[in-house]
């Protein structure tokens, strides 16, 4: 199985910061990788697929990259509504997995 | 508006079984997957049903037990979990992929208490 691990597992961040959360995979899986953002009590949210594709609706201040191996998202202005838990998830080979996930808090 | 609308909570005993419902609206779908949420814990990829064929795809961890089905005409894929024990006290979720929109479910709540 391919193993997707995420740094850092948490981080403190303030509003309008500028954020990114790494995931990188055991093996290539070129760019078939998505983020996925989730609150508490509340089912995940897709964010990005293909590595650096946004999903419809989602705003411009995310951003996703890599390629291969390792792969970065990033969050340019953090706003009080992106404080939650992000997640990518490997989609090149079965099993599908996710990263362990990276909590984002106010400092 | 494409919506994944999941049944509701459920409450059973070990033993006993459940079966969960993600109906698509607005959406049809040719691969659902599910996905795994303990208590406090991170996502699991359970597997994923072809809606065209109806062959399911089952991750390590989760055979035997547990069961994809799918009624394509009412857009309704199914999960159904027999023998339930303690350990399968999660919240489950449907999930589109990423491809084809990445829609989810809202979760179902199963807990399994005496």
């Amino acid at each position: 199985d391919i193993q997707m691990t995420q740094s850092p597992s948490s981080l403190s961040a303030s509003v309008g910061d500028r954020v990114t959360i790494t995931c990188r995979a055991s093996q290539g899986i070129s760019n078939f990788l998505a983020w996925f953002q989730q609150k508490p009590g509340k089912a995940p949210k897709s964010l990005i697929y293909a590595a650096s594709r946004l999903q419809s609706g989602v705003p411009s201040k995310f951003s996703g990259s890599g390629s291969g191996t390792d792969f970065t998202l990033t969050i340019s202005s953090l706003q009080p509504e992106d404080f939650a838990t992000y997640y990518c998830q490997q989609y090149y080979n079965y099993p599908w997995t996710f990263g362990q996930g990276t909590k984002v808090e106010i400092k | 508006q494409v919506q994944l609308v999941q049944s509701g909570s459920e409450l059973k005993k070990p033993g006993a079984s459940v079966k969960v419902s993600c109906r698509a609206s607005g959406y049809s779908f040719s691969a659902m997957n599910w996905v795994r949420q303990a208590p406090g814990q991170g996502l699991e990829w359970m597997g994923w049903i072809n809606s065209n064929t109806g062959n399911p795809t089952y991750a390590q961890g989760f055979t035997g037990r547990f069961v994809f089905s799918v009624d394509t005409p009412v857009s309704t894929a199914y999960l159904q979990i027999t023998s339930l024990k303690a350990e399968d006290t999660a919240v489950y979720y449907c999930y589109v992929p990423p491809v084809g929109g990445g829609y989810w479910g809202q979760g179902t709540l199963v807990t399994v208490s005496s």
